[in-house]
């Protein structure tokens, strides 16, 4: 069975900060990662896709099949990143199986 | 850039009647539609797949009698919580498929609350 695991749900860093948010997962074929943002009162909407290779405010995240670990990664948080981060694993049919998630908070 | 809508974006219904949700994609045709479901704090869980002209798919322990979904056209799907009870009480969301393999756009969500 598939399964994404994040396992801090909160985060806090000051504002210059890296920040790390870890995600490890478990598939049993090629997995197909990504990282989704809820910023506070928005939607749900994708950041970055492992397939990409793409930075995307900032934001990178390498696929280590290793360590079958696709953690999110700034070298310098500002405050507008304090949002909720959901990491997602492809499945069959294009579903997809997201972690429970982690809130960052970037304070000042 | 591809956009979802849901009505309505929250609802309040009495025990055992049933509410109809919708979600529309608004620029774009979506042979696919998910829906979620979220309790406070937790993360999404997928409830079940709507493809269109066809019966949706359901994930295991979704009760298909009690959620039907309908994906009638191209832009809509409907998921209709039958006979509601407290316990149904949630956050809804739609997600419609994109062109890319696992691309989805997600709606804002319908919060329903069951009294």
């Amino acid at each position: 069975a598939q399964r994404v695991t994040q396992p801090e749900k909160l985060l806090s860093v000051f504002k210059g900060a890296p920040v790390e948010l870890k995600c490890n997962y478990s598939y049993s074929g090629s997995p197909e990662l990504f990282w989704y943002v809820q910023y506070s009162r928005q939607r749900l909407q994708l950041l970055l896709r492992h397939i990409s290779r793409e930075s995307i405010k900032g934001f990178t995240a390498d696929l280590n099949k290793g360590e079958t670990s696709f953690h999110l990664k700034k070298p310098f948080a500002q405050e507008e990143d304090s949002a909720m981060y959901y990491c997602a694993l492809g499945g069959s049919n294009y579903k997809l199986t997201f972690g429970k998630g982690t809130l960052l908070t970037v304070n000042p | 850039g591809a956009v979802v809508s849901q009505h309505p974006s929250w609802v309040i219904c009495k025990s055992g009647t049933s509410v109809k949700i919708e979600c529309r994609s608004l620029d774009f045709q979506a042979t696919t539609m998910f829906w979620y479901r979220q309790f406070p704090k937790q993360s999404l869980m997928l409830m079940a797949t709507s493809n269109e002209g066809s019966k949706a798919t359901y994930e295991q322990g979704v009760e298909k009698d009690k959620f039907l979904i309908n994906h009638a056209s191209l832009t809509l799907s409907t998921l209709t919580v039958t006979s509601a009870h407290p316990e149904d009480s949630s956050f809804y969301i739609c997600s419609a498929r994109g062109r890319m393999p696992y691309e989805q756009y997600f709606g804002p969500g319908t919060r329903l609350t069951v009294t």
